[in-house]
């Protein structure tokens, strides 16, 4: 399994930050995996942003510290899942990853590359 | 929310030597933890599952214990390719996914 993240890396106070996460050698419609997006900065650590799985039908979950400007939302016909982050601030410079959780005791066993987005005016 | 505490923050070693991280949980999460590697520039690497699973892949100088609030994560001897940074990460408790602060495991 691999995943291949792609989206800008600079933004300004107030744009909205979009990344992608392409999935290969698995299903984001996968009826055992989540999926899900985290950021990392010396700031905050490591800090899980939201995730999407599908059981029967699609779910969503967002950390309290970013609901109401986040999205993350799966496509099926190319195989990704994007965030969205609206109204971005300095504080959302971060690096940030996308990751599959196989089964919930499995670990998240793989990650994407990274990517670097920075804040700044 | 489960607070992670990693001790110690930085641990200095050299190769062929024994290393012993600690991750402490605010709560019992039970087995629900996870160790991951994390060398500069790259994305973390799940080296521990439930505790005490190794991930396919890992070599078995990596290994895992403890349940509850402590947990253990030790590496019998040293290679060069070990020093890195090392995360531990619960998956019991609301937030699902909150991770430790890491320790540094430096030559």
């Amino acid at each position: 399994v691999q995943l291949q993240q792609s989206g800008p890396a600079l933004l300004k106070p107030s744009q909205t930050l979009s990344l992608t996460c392409a999935i290969s050698g698995d299903s984001v419609s996968s009826n055992l995996a989540a999926w899900l997006w985290f950021r990392q900065s010396p700031s905050r650590g490591l800090e899980w942003l939201g995730r999407t799985y599908y059981r029967s039908e699609w779910s969503k979950d967002y950390a309290v510290s970013v609901k109401g400007r986040i999205s993350i939302d799966p496509d099926t016909s190319k195989n990704h899942f994007s965030l969205q982050l609206k109204s971005v601030t300095l504080e959302d410079t971060a690096v940030y990853y996308c990751a599959r959780e196989f089964t919930p005791v499995s670990g998240l066993d793989c990650w994407g590359q990274g990517t670097l987005v920075t804040v700044s005016s | 929310e489960v607070v992670l505490t990693q001790s110690p923050a930085t641990l200095s070693l050299s190769p062929g030597h024994r290393a012993t991280l600690s991750c402490r949980a605010s709560q019992n999460i039970a087995k629900y933890l996870a160790w991951y590697q994390q060398k500069p520039g790259q994305a973390p690497r799940l080296l521990i599952y439930g505790a005490s699973n190794r991930a396919p892949g890992i070599p078995a100088r990596f290994s895992g214990s403890g349940s509850g609030t402590d947990f253990t994560l030790t590496i019998s001897r040293l290679e060069p390719e070990d020093f890195a940074v090392y995360y531990c990460q619960q998956r019991d408790d609301w937030p699902p996914y909150t991770f430790g602060r890491g320790t540094k495991l430096e030559i």
